[in-house]
């Protein structure tokens, strides 16, 4: 089965300073890439997505990258501001399969 | 739209007894995936459910089991509970499953004592 490797566990940034999370899957089956955010005591949400037919995605302050060789994909986040601290998760998976999640990064933004 | 809505929000039980979980997805949404969350483990994947049927398991034991309805509704079981059960209980809801969005639902908190 697919497994997904994230690091860092946890990563503290400056404000305003930019923060890179990385992770890297197993199957190459795997089409799909998505990446959740969790807030203290609230539900995973999805704040980008991309799929193995495009590299990059942005979305504002948000960029998510995939590699399909190397099997790897990154989110990028600038700008960094209090309201992105959280936990965030990346997951691979697609077609009929489940998505397998990564184990999380618990990003921390210092005034 | 609704949003995924699970019951109930909090448990406690204790060991040996065993316990059940609901979870009502987004009106339409025919896949129900169901995930165990502990501290530094992240989100594990215990199975999904499409259109009443179990598509895909992930690596928990017999323990523990679901179902799901012609409603798409969908339950979980977990009999003869264990310390290590404890955890907060996510479901989440998508159109077709594997490389659809999902969406979260609040989550059970389950302690066992």
């Amino acid at each position: 089965g697919e497994n997904v490797e994230q690091h860092p566990s946890t990563l503290s940034v400056q404000e305003g300073d930019s923060a890179v999370i990385k992770c890297t899957y197993s199957d190459s089956a795997s089409n799909y890439f998505p990446w959740y955010k969790q807030e203290l005591g609230k539900r995973p949400q999805l704040i980008i997505d991309i799929r193995s037919n495009v590299g990059e995605k942005k979305d504002q302050r948000i960029a998510v990258t995939l590699n399909k060789t190397a099997k790897h994909f990154s989110l990028h986040i600038t700008e960094t501001q209090p309201e992105d601290s959280a936990v965030y998760f990346c997951a691979a998976g697609g077609g009929a399969d489940g998505l397998t999640f990564g184990k999380g990064t618990h990003l921390i933004i210092q005034p | 739209k609704a949003g995924v809505t699970q019951t109930p929000r909090y448990l406690i039980k204790t060991r040996g007894q065993q316990v059940t979980l609901s979870c009502s997805p987004i009106s339409g949404h025919r896949s129900v995936s169901w995930y165990q969350q502990t501290p530094g483990q992240g989100l594990q994947f215990l199975f999904e459910y499409f259109s009443e049927t179990q598509r895909n398991k992930g690596n928990f034991p017999g323990r523990f089991s679901g179902r799901q309805f012609s409603n798409s509704r969908s339950e979980m079981n977990v009999s003869t509970l264990e310390l290590g059960d404890s955890a907060l209980y996510l479901c989440a809801s998508s159109s077709g499953g594997g490389a659809d969005e999902q969406f979260f639902g609040p989550g059970t908190r389950l302690t066992v004592l």
